[in-house]
């Protein structure tokens, strides 16, 4: 059982908008900024988002992130095939004195 | 380029013990904290440690505490995960990555921008 808690699997068609949720608690999506990576297992994990909604150079701006309170959410606007991976959120836990990760959630490109 | 590439991995037995490696290129090695991570069969990314990026802190997740140690050789541009008493649900794909700034914990720690392809580990009898 995760820490974050993120749904399972997401689907669009291409050129569709997508969002990804992300529900923490105050220890760690509460007092800390937040980071989504994209992994396609057997490969290595890229960031896409870091400090919560900032992207690092070379990931496109149809990736966006955002925070509420202690949940946060990715959305990847104008969906394309190779979005199709395994998405995952994390941040530092105070009270666990750690990083988090979400469960992973697969996004499939209909 | 920046490149992070993990070695060490293997097929090891319960109770054994394995050393990682992480040489990185490319970087200020010595400005950055660093972590490893890992990811099970079936299963999704999990933090194991990290280090800050003058060895003075370092961080464990439950799973791995009192069994694992992290260090790392700034000279050498490398860092290391050795890795005791294994056992089954260790199995895993390890990855090296590189922290944004000099810490890996707290408000200070924005996440991992560089991630090396990994080294598999599997324990079994």
């Amino acid at each position: 059982q995760s820490v974050l808690t993120q749904p399972p699997s997401a689907s669009g068609t291409p050129g569709q908008r997508v969002t990804i949720s992300c529900s923490g608690s105050r220890p760690n999506i509460g007092l800390n900024v937040v980071s989504w990576f994209l992994h396609v297992p057997g490969a290595a994990p890229k960031l896409l988002i870091y400090g919560t909604s900032q992207r690092p150079s070379g990931v496109p701006d149809r990736f966006s992130g955002s925070k509420s309170g202690t949940s946060a959410s990715l959305a990847i606007s104008g969906l394309q095939s190779e979005d199709e991976a395994d998405y995952y959120c994390a941040t530092w836990d105070d009270s666990l004195n750690g990083w988090v990760f979400g469960g992973g959630t697969k996004v499939t490109v209909l | 380029e920046v490149e992070l590439v993990e070695s060490g991995g293997g097929l090891v037995q319960p109770g054994r013990s394995l050393r990682l490696s992480c040489v990185a290129s490319g970087i200020n090695f010595h400005a950055y904290a660093m972590h490893w991570v890992r990811h099970a069969p079936g299963r999704g990314l999990e933090w194991v440690s990290g280090i800050n990026r003058n060895s003075g802190s370092m961080g464990y997740a439950d799973s791995v505490k009192g069994r694992f140690t992290i260090s790392r050789d700034n000279a050498k541009s490398s860092l290391y995960l050795e890795m005791n008493s294994l056992r089954l649900e260790d199995t895993a794909s390890y990855y090296c990555a590189k922290e944004t700034g000099a810490y890996f914990y707290g408000s200070q720690s924005h996440g991992m921008d560089v991630w090396g392809r990994g080294t598999t580990v599997i324990v079994s009898s």
